[in-house]
């Protein structure tokens, strides 16, 4: 079983609201990564990072934020969500070599 | 970017039934994986196959990498109910002209969503 934590599940917030969505994994994985999917759809990545103080821009662009202080934690901050970042938000980790991809249970975020 | 296409994106099919999900890029990978998601979970790895022609079996899933490492098949035998999901492949490679080390990035197909029905 993974230990790979996000948090909250489910949040649903009004337009402008700053919010930020937790991800924390136990396995000390140096990649990690943010995936946003809408429901039964293909994941497009959005945020990668290699290890502490290193993040990268994925293929979809994203108006979110990330951060990557220690290796275990890797939160994905919106300054002002709007309706149009309703999605599921997935946080992954994986080994440096391999790829392998292991994934939290994931946050769905409505912006009403 | 490299695409991942799969194939089919829907089947819906009756217990019992063989298919086959396939899995094509132009892109050659180190490696590529097979994920399982369920509705409100997150993808769960099902394999990860890296030489060409390599033939992994999970049960009643083979898993195939093609001899060029560009495509990859899922085949499953006699479904069942309980093999309703999305079926995801993804791709790693090394970022081009990147100096860090292990800087694969891994690139999903958009997706087989798979329904077994009694």
């Amino acid at each position: 079983e993974a230990d790979i934590y996000q948090t909250p599940r489910y949040l649903v917030i009004g337009t402008g609201k700053k919010i930020t969505l937790e991800c924390s994994q136990t396995m000390g994985h140096d990649k990690m990564y943010w995936y946003q999917q809408d429901p039964g759809m293909e994941l497009h990545l959005i945020h990668y990072s290699y290890g502490v103080n290193s993040t990268e821009k994925g293929d979809l662009s994203s108006e979110s934020t990330v951060s990557r202080i220690r290796t275990e934690h890797f939160p994905l901050t919106l300054e002002s969500a709007r309706p149009s970042h309703t999605s599921q938000y997935l946080c992954a980790s994986s080994v440096i070599r391999g790829g392998e991809a292991f994934f939290g249970q994931g946050t769905r975020l409505t912006v009403v | 970017t490299q695409l991942l296409e799969q194939s089919p994106q829907f089947l819906s099919i009756q217990e019992g039934e063989n298919l086959t999900v396939y899995c094509n890029s132009s892109s050659v990978f180190s490696s590529l994986q097979w994920y399982r998601q369920e509705p409100g979970e997150g993808p769960v790895l099902l394999v990860t196959v890296v030489t060409g022609g390599e033939v992994k079996k999970l049960k009643r899933l083979t898993f195939q990498f093609g001899d060029a490492r560009k495509d990859s098949s899922l085949h499953i035998t006699a479904a069942q109910p309980g093999d309703t999901g999305l079926y995801l492949c993804a791709g790693a490679s090394e970022q081009r002209g990147s100096t860090v080390r292990g800087s694969e990035k891994l690139v999903f197909g958009k997706g087989m969503k798979l329904t077994v029905n009694p």
